[in-house]
Protein backbone atom coordinates (compact mmCIF):
# COMPACT_ATOMS: atom_id res chain seq x y z
CA UNK A 1 0.00 0.00 0.00
CA UNK A 2 1.49 3.29 -1.13
CA UNK A 3 1.73 5.58 2.10
CA UNK A 4 4.09 8.54 3.12
CA UNK A 5 4.56 8.64 6.67
CA UNK A 6 6.26 11.99 9.24
CA UNK A 7 7.88 12.51 12.28
CA UNK A 8 7.08 14.54 14.46
CA UNK A 9 3.69 15.19 14.16
CA UNK A 10 4.63 18.68 15.96
CA UNK A 11 7.55 20.20 16.98
CA UNK A 12 8.18 23.07 19.21
CA UNK A 13 11.91 25.10 18.90
CA UNK A 14 13.33 28.49 20.13
CA UNK A 15 13.75 31.11 16.86
CA UNK A 16 17.17 30.77 15.63
CA UNK A 17 17.11 26.86 16.18
CA UNK A 18 17.59 24.44 13.66
CA UNK A 19 15.50 21.61 12.68
CA UNK A 20 15.01 18.51 11.04
CA UNK A 21 11.92 16.94 9.80
CA UNK A 22 11.50 13.53 8.43
CA UNK A 23 9.35 11.82 5.88
CA UNK A 24 9.30 7.33 4.86
CA UNK A 25 7.24 6.41 2.00
CA UNK A 26 6.68 3.07 0.83
CA UNK A 27 5.21 4.49 -2.73
CA UNK A 28 6.04 2.70 -5.37
CA UNK A 29 7.49 2.60 -8.39
CA UNK A 30 8.41 6.62 -7.17
CA UNK A 31 8.40 9.39 -9.66
CA UNK A 32 8.95 12.51 -7.12
CA UNK A 33 8.88 13.95 -3.56
CA UNK A 34 7.84 17.12 -2.58
CA UNK A 35 8.03 19.22 0.19
CA UNK A 36 5.43 21.56 0.93
CA UNK A 37 4.55 24.86 3.88
CA UNK A 38 0.96 25.32 5.03
CA UNK A 39 -0.09 28.61 6.71
CA UNK A 40 -2.54 27.76 8.90
CA UNK A 41 -5.98 28.47 6.51
CA UNK A 42 -4.11 28.83 3.59
CA UNK A 43 -2.97 26.45 0.67
CA UNK A 44 0.05 24.71 1.09
CA UNK A 45 3.01 26.29 -0.59
CA UNK A 46 5.87 24.52 -2.83
CA UNK A 47 9.66 24.38 -1.29
CA UNK A 48 10.90 21.70 -3.04
CA UNK A 49 10.26 18.86 -5.71
CA UNK A 50 13.38 16.21 -6.26
CA UNK A 51 13.12 13.16 -8.65
CA UNK A 52 14.78 10.04 -8.16
CA UNK A 53 18.10 11.44 -9.38
CA UNK A 54 18.33 14.22 -6.74
CA UNK A 55 19.47 13.69 -3.29
CA UNK A 56 20.02 17.03 -2.12
CA UNK A 57 17.87 20.19 -3.34
CA UNK A 58 17.87 23.51 -0.97
CA UNK A 59 15.11 26.73 -1.03
CA UNK A 60 16.75 29.72 1.06
CA UNK A 61 16.94 28.41 4.26
CA UNK A 62 15.27 25.03 3.51
CA UNK A 63 17.39 21.78 2.41
CA UNK A 64 15.66 18.70 1.56
CA UNK A 65 17.23 15.28 1.15
CA UNK A 66 15.99 12.17 -0.53
CA UNK A 67 17.75 8.69 0.15
CA UNK A 68 15.78 6.70 -2.94
CA UNK A 69 17.76 3.54 -1.40
CA UNK A 70 15.70 4.07 2.05
CA UNK A 71 12.60 5.44 0.61
CA UNK A 72 13.39 8.47 3.63
CA UNK A 73 13.28 12.13 2.88
CA UNK A 74 14.47 14.96 5.44
CA UNK A 75 13.95 18.69 5.36
CA UNK A 76 16.10 20.69 7.33
CA UNK A 77 15.09 24.40 8.44
CA UNK A 78 18.34 26.37 9.18
CA UNK A 79 18.27 29.40 11.27
CA UNK A 80 14.27 29.05 11.84
CA UNK A 81 12.23 32.45 11.92
CA UNK A 82 8.66 32.92 13.68
CA UNK A 83 7.30 32.87 10.13
CA UNK A 84 8.70 28.91 9.82
CA UNK A 85 5.66 28.52 12.22
CA UNK A 86 3.70 26.36 9.75
CA UNK A 87 2.59 22.83 8.79
CA UNK A 88 5.13 20.74 6.34
CA UNK A 89 3.65 18.25 4.34
CA UNK A 90 5.53 15.56 2.71
CA UNK A 91 3.83 14.14 -0.87
CA UNK A 92 5.06 11.44 -3.14
CA UNK A 93 3.81 10.74 -6.70
CA UNK A 94 4.06 7.45 -8.44
CA UNK A 95 5.90 6.75 -11.62
CA UNK A 96 3.08 6.55 -14.63
CA UNK A 97 0.12 7.96 -12.08
CA UNK A 98 -0.98 11.55 -11.50
CA UNK A 99 -2.02 10.85 -7.81
CA UNK A 100 -0.34 12.06 -5.09
CA UNK A 101 0.26 10.48 -1.80
CA UNK A 102 0.27 12.80 1.48
CA UNK A 103 1.68 12.91 4.66
CA UNK A 104 -0.04 14.23 7.65
CA UNK A 105 2.76 16.76 8.15
CA UNK A 106 4.48 18.46 10.84
CA UNK A 107 3.53 21.38 12.84
CA UNK A 108 6.25 23.27 13.63
CA UNK A 109 6.03 26.03 16.20
CA UNK A 110 8.52 28.04 16.75
CA UNK A 111 9.05 30.40 19.72
CA UNK A 112 10.36 33.75 20.38
CA UNK B 1 0.55 36.28 -13.19
CA UNK B 2 -2.49 35.57 -11.28
CA UNK B 3 -2.39 32.75 -9.34
CA UNK B 4 -4.91 30.14 -8.30
CA UNK B 5 -8.54 30.93 -7.58
CA UNK B 6 -11.28 29.41 -5.68
CA UNK B 7 -14.42 30.73 -4.88
CA UNK B 8 -16.46 30.58 -2.65
CA UNK B 9 -13.66 30.74 0.20
CA UNK B 10 -16.35 30.25 2.52
CA UNK B 11 -19.49 28.27 2.14
CA UNK B 12 -21.68 26.86 4.91
CA UNK B 13 -24.97 23.82 4.06
CA UNK B 14 -26.83 21.75 5.33
CA UNK B 15 -27.18 18.01 5.35
CA UNK B 16 -28.51 16.54 1.93
CA UNK B 17 -27.92 19.77 0.14
CA UNK B 18 -25.31 19.70 -3.02
CA UNK B 19 -22.47 22.18 -3.22
CA UNK B 20 -20.73 23.40 -6.47
CA UNK B 21 -17.27 24.76 -5.60
CA UNK B 22 -15.22 26.93 -8.26
CA UNK B 23 -11.15 26.87 -9.17
CA UNK B 24 -9.52 29.04 -11.88
CA UNK B 25 -6.09 27.59 -12.65
CA UNK B 26 -2.79 29.68 -13.70
CA UNK B 27 -3.27 30.95 -17.04
CA UNK B 28 -2.04 28.31 -19.22
CA UNK B 29 -2.26 25.22 -16.92
CA UNK B 30 -3.98 22.56 -18.21
CA UNK B 31 -3.88 20.35 -15.09
CA UNK B 32 -6.98 20.96 -12.12
CA UNK B 33 -6.11 18.46 -9.24
CA UNK B 34 -8.61 18.57 -6.09
CA UNK B 35 -7.81 18.10 -2.68
CA UNK B 36 -9.82 17.34 0.68
CA UNK B 37 -8.30 18.36 3.98
CA UNK B 38 -9.62 17.99 7.31
CA UNK B 39 -7.48 17.68 10.66
CA UNK B 40 -7.94 14.29 10.97
CA UNK B 41 -7.14 12.42 7.59
CA UNK B 42 -4.74 15.43 6.15
CA UNK B 43 -4.70 15.79 2.33
CA UNK B 44 -6.62 13.28 0.08
CA UNK B 45 -6.17 13.21 -3.25
CA UNK B 46 -10.02 13.32 -5.08
CA UNK B 47 -9.46 13.80 -8.44
CA UNK B 48 -7.63 15.32 -11.60
CA UNK B 49 -7.77 17.23 -14.73
CA UNK B 50 -6.52 17.55 -17.43
CA UNK B 51 -7.51 18.96 -20.59
CA UNK B 52 -11.00 17.98 -19.96
CA UNK B 53 -10.89 14.67 -19.74
CA UNK B 54 -10.76 13.06 -15.89
CA UNK B 55 -6.77 11.88 -15.77
CA UNK B 56 -6.95 10.13 -12.12
CA UNK B 57 -9.45 9.44 -9.46
CA UNK B 58 -9.02 9.10 -5.71
CA UNK B 59 -10.79 7.05 -3.28
CA UNK B 60 -14.02 8.73 -2.69
CA UNK B 61 -17.44 7.96 -2.84
CA UNK B 62 -19.44 9.03 -6.18
CA UNK B 63 -20.59 11.46 -4.13
CA UNK B 64 -18.21 13.32 -5.39
CA UNK B 65 -17.51 14.54 -8.71
CA UNK B 66 -15.80 17.08 -11.09
CA UNK B 67 -15.10 18.42 -14.68
CA UNK B 68 -13.06 20.36 -16.00
CA UNK B 69 -14.21 23.35 -19.24
CA UNK B 70 -12.22 24.17 -22.12
CA UNK B 71 -10.38 27.00 -20.69
CA UNK B 72 -9.24 24.69 -17.79
CA UNK B 73 -11.73 25.90 -15.23
CA UNK B 74 -12.88 23.39 -13.15
CA UNK B 75 -15.83 22.61 -11.17
CA UNK B 76 -16.57 20.10 -8.00
CA UNK B 77 -19.46 18.99 -7.15
CA UNK B 78 -20.43 16.96 -3.98
CA UNK B 79 -24.50 15.97 -4.07
CA UNK B 80 -25.98 14.81 -0.70
CA UNK B 81 -23.99 16.30 1.86
CA UNK B 82 -23.09 14.88 5.11
CA UNK B 83 -21.44 16.25 8.03
CA UNK B 84 -18.38 14.39 7.84
CA UNK B 85 -18.23 16.52 4.12
CA UNK B 86 -16.95 19.47 6.44
CA UNK B 87 -13.31 20.49 5.36
CA UNK B 88 -11.33 22.61 3.78
CA UNK B 89 -11.43 21.70 -0.10
CA UNK B 90 -7.63 22.85 -1.85
CA UNK B 91 -7.04 23.48 -6.25
CA UNK B 92 -3.65 22.85 -7.74
CA UNK B 93 -2.82 23.68 -10.95
CA UNK B 94 0.27 23.07 -12.84
CA UNK B 95 0.41 22.82 -16.67
CA UNK B 96 0.24 19.04 -16.36
CA UNK B 97 2.51 17.37 -19.05
CA UNK B 98 4.16 15.35 -16.92
CA UNK B 99 3.73 14.47 -13.22
CA UNK B 100 7.01 16.36 -11.51
CA UNK B 101 6.17 19.50 -12.63
CA UNK B 102 5.00 22.12 -9.93
CA UNK B 103 1.99 22.41 -8.55
CA UNK B 104 0.65 25.59 -7.65
CA UNK B 105 -2.50 25.41 -4.83
CA UNK B 106 -5.19 28.12 -4.38
CA UNK B 107 -6.26 28.83 -0.59
CA UNK B 108 -9.21 27.25 -0.94
CA UNK B 109 -13.24 26.80 0.32
CA UNK B 110 -14.16 25.92 3.63
CA UNK B 111 -17.07 24.11 3.57
CA UNK B 112 -18.99 23.75 6.61
CA UNK B 113 -21.91 21.03 6.88
CA UNK B 114 -24.63 21.28 9.49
Amino acid sequence: KNQVEQSPQSLIILEGKNCTLQCNYTVSPFSNLRWYKQDTGRGPVSLTIMTFSENTKSNGRYTATLDADTKQSSLHITASQLSDSASYICVVSAEGTYKYIFGTGTRLKVLA
Amino acid sequence: KAGVTQTPRYLIKTRGQQVTLSCSPISGHRSVSWYQQTPGQGLQFLFEYFSETQRNKGNFPGRFSGRQFSNSRSEMNVSTLELGDSALYLCASSPGEQSNTEAFFGQGTRLTVV
